[in-house]
């Protein structure tokens, strides 16, 4: 059974900061990985997706990466900003036929101006 | 492109109660996708289907637990008989049915049994 560790659980940044969130799993028999933010009370956004063939993806001040034999992937948020206050939640999706998504607990970022 | 549509997005209810959740997904995605989230957790799988099939059940889904997607767009989630342990938000997700099967998720039904 696919078991996801976040750490840490939460981090408090002054603005303009860069931070890494680390994300580790039991199982590298991963199809992808997806990296989600999500505010109070609402719903995931899909921050990045990194396919299991893939080492890294960018997308504007966020690059994650991959490394599935040693069953970890982080988040790098570079120029942190207020805006980017929000708990981080990473999930690799099974593979063989699988296609859930297994969660961790997610890292509540605070990103104080 | 509007994005996964869920409602109600709050619902009280007395325990023993039936309850009935409502997922549109994402135009032209045919992957399905329920979650459960309580407080301070990440997301639970609960079920998943292609098309109209429901081709995986998490153990989560017990037997009071019902999903469907009858003509292969909606879907359904019923509770039958709630019990305070079932309070939490439902979470649809929906993906296109080609690599890399991108999940995109609603905002969310937040359930509470009084």
């Amino acid at each position: 059974k696919q078991e996801v560790t976040q750490i840490p659980a939460a981090l408090s940044v002054p603005e303009g900061e860069n931070l890494v969130l680390n994300c580790s799993f039991t199982d590298s028999a991963i199809y992808n990985l997806q990296w989600f933010r999500q505010d109070p009370g609402k719903g995931l956004t899909s921050l990045l997706l990194i396919q299991s063939s893939q080492r890294e993806q960018t997308s504007g001040r966020l690059n994650a990466s991959l490394d599935k034999s040693s069953g970890r992937s982080t988040l790098y948020i570079a120029a942190s900003q207020p805006g980017d206050s929000a708990t981080y939640l990473c999930a690799p999706e099974s593979g063989a036929g699988s296609y859930q998504l297994t969660f961790g607990k997610g890292t509540k970022l605070s990103v104080i101006p | 492109d509007t994005g996964v549509s869920q409602n109600p997005r709050h619902k009280i209810t007395k325990r023993g109660q039936n309850v009935t959740f409502r997922c549109d997904p994402i135009s032209e995605h045919n992957r399905l996708y329920w979650y459960r989230q309580t407080l301070g957790q990440g997301p639970e799988f609960l079920t998943y289907f292609q098309n109209e099939a429901q081709l995986e059940k998490s153990r989560l889904l017990s037997d009071r637990f019902s999903a469907e997607r009858p003509k292969g767009s909606f879907s359904t989630l019923e509770i039958q008989r709630t019990e305070q342990g079932d309070s939490a938000m439902y979470l649809c997700a929906s993906s296109l049915p080609q690599v890399p099967y991108e999940q995109y998720f609603g905002p969310g039904t937040r359930l509470t049994v009084t």
